[in-house]
């Protein structure tokens, strides 16, 4: 089955610096790659997902770029903010129906 | 609010019970999923219906257990409860059953479960 690897598991970053959240995974015929912002105590909360047949994906300070030959994607945020601070999931949709995420990067914007 | 409603949203009970936590799925949506998600982990999928019939299974443990009736909400029984099972389970749901742009996966506020 599909498994999603993703890095680093923490990131601190000083505001206004970008950050950067790296994933992998494993099946070749995954096709859909979403990612996740999860607040302490929240639900799970889309905030941009990308096809594999586009390489990149912006939505203002939040970027996706995906290789699918190295089979991995990356989120970038830039000029990040204190409300940013929360725990990003990265996801992979594989051939299976299966929607497998990566286990977390908790991202930590300090003041 | 996303639109996926859970209940209950905190559960307490004992080790070797049984409980069943409910979901409605958003208006127009046919998949619903389940995930669990442990204090050390990430989110793990259990499992997933589309319009009343399993079409994905996960790391379920054989004492769980779901079913997603005609009106489309979905139920996760959990029995022979361990101190393990405590945990935040999520329902979730989207319009189809595969990966898409226009298939966003909406998740519930999630069912608190701590047993003792």
């Amino acid at each position: 089955g599909e498994n999603v690897e993703q890095h680093p598991s923490t990131l601190s970053v000083q505001e206004g610096d970008s950050a950067v959240i790296k994933c992998t995974y494993s099946d070749s015929a995954s096709n859909y790659f979403p990612w996740y912002k999860q607040e302490l105590g929240k639900r799970p909360q889309l905030i941009i997902d990308i096809r594999s047949n586009v390489g990149e994906k912006k939505d203002q300070r939040i970027a996706v770029t995906l290789n699918k030959t190295a089979k991995h994607f990356s989120l970038h945020i830039t000029e990040t903010q204190p409300e940013d601070s929360a725990v990003y999931f990265c996801a992979a949709w594989g051939s299976n129906y299966k929607l497998t995420f990566g286990k977390g990067t908790l991202l930590t914007v300090n003041p | 609010d996303s639109g996926v409603t859970q209940t209950p949203k905190h559960l307490i009970t004992a080790t070797g019970q049984r409980v069943t936590l409910r979901c409605s799925p958003r208006s127009g949506d046919l998949s619903v999923y389940w995930y669990q998600q442990s204090l050390d982990q990430g989110l793990q999928f259990l499992i997933q219906y589309y319009n009343g019939e399993e079409r994905a299974k996960g790391n379920i443990l054989e004492r769980f257990s779901a079913q997603q009736f005609p009106d489309l909400h979905s139920e996760l029984n959990l029995s022979s409860l361990e101190l393990g099972d405590s945990a935040l389970y999520f329902c979730a749901s989207s319009v189809g059953a595969r990966g898409w742009s226009g298939n966003t996966i909406y998740f519930g506020e999630g069912s608190w479960l701590t047993v003792v």
